[in-house]
């Protein structure tokens, strides 16, 4: 089955750490995305990436890093820049960055200790 | 500035009637525009969308409707069923014809429907 996988599904972060969160998508598509999503919000873009070795910052991308070494993975770092890291983390994928929908993994939820 | 706006953070309705959400957008450029579902702990699953040159656009017991001048979309599911209880987010794009299609989100509604 094609899809989107994200994992972990639920990961814990001590203050002062970075944290790497996966994304991998065998829909080869060539557009990928990191959202954040918190408690009565919408999904807000952190970085999107159109193609292989290319990404972009998107609306809130202070305090985070991604890489695109491969098509079909688009890992997040969260750093001990960000302030407020505790959310719930989305990864989407579409053809191109001009195609819609884009589809989206189950998400990893992040939380500080 | 919140350029998508879902007014309503709670629907409820009875299993078999109507569900009717709403969203608004304030940015002109907006050209395409998608609904999607999301359950708890997953991530939203594409429902619907339209593009701005229609004004209607049906999917079984989905249908949404565009107002450009009022700059307003909806979201019509009928008959309403226990299983679409979700969290609806509206979501925006400008891409047609630019080199990116950034979406833009709304707050999301939850929508409650009782057997």
């Amino acid at each position: 089955d094609g899809g989107i996988t994200q994992s972990p599904k639920y990961l814990f972060r001590k203050e002062g750490q970075n944290v790497t969160l996966s994304c991998e998508q065998n829909l080869n598509h060539d557009a990928m995305y990191w959202y954040r999503q918190d408690p009565g919000q919408g999904l807000r873009l952190i970085y999107y990436s159109q193609i292989v070795n290319d990404f972009q910052k998107g609306d809130i991308a202070e305090g985070y890093s991604v890489s695109r070494e491969k098509k079909e993975s688009f890992p997040l770092t969260v750093t001990s820049a960000q302030k407020n890291p505790t959310a719930f983390y989305l990864c989407a994928s579409s053809w191109s960055a001009q195609d819609q929908p884009q589809h989206f993994g189950d998400g990893t939820r992040l939380s500080i200790l | 500035d919140q350029q998508v706006k879902q007014n309503s953070p709670s629907l409820s309705v009875q299993e078999g009637r109507i569900s009717i959400l709403n969203c608004d957008y304030t940015n002109s450029m907006f050209d395409y525009f998608l609904w999607y579902k999301k359950y708890p702990a997953e991530g939203p699953t594409f429902l619907i969308s339209i593009s701005s040159i229609k004004d209607k656009n049906e999917d079984g017991r989905f249908t949404v409707f565009l107002n450009k001048s009022a700059k307003h979309l909806s979201l019509h599911i009928v008959p309403s069923q226990p299983g679409d209880s979700a969290v609806y987010f509206c979501a925006a794009s400008a891409g047609g014809g630019t080199s990116y299609g950034k979406l833009t989100f709304g707050q999301g509604t939850i929508l409650t429907v009782h057997p």
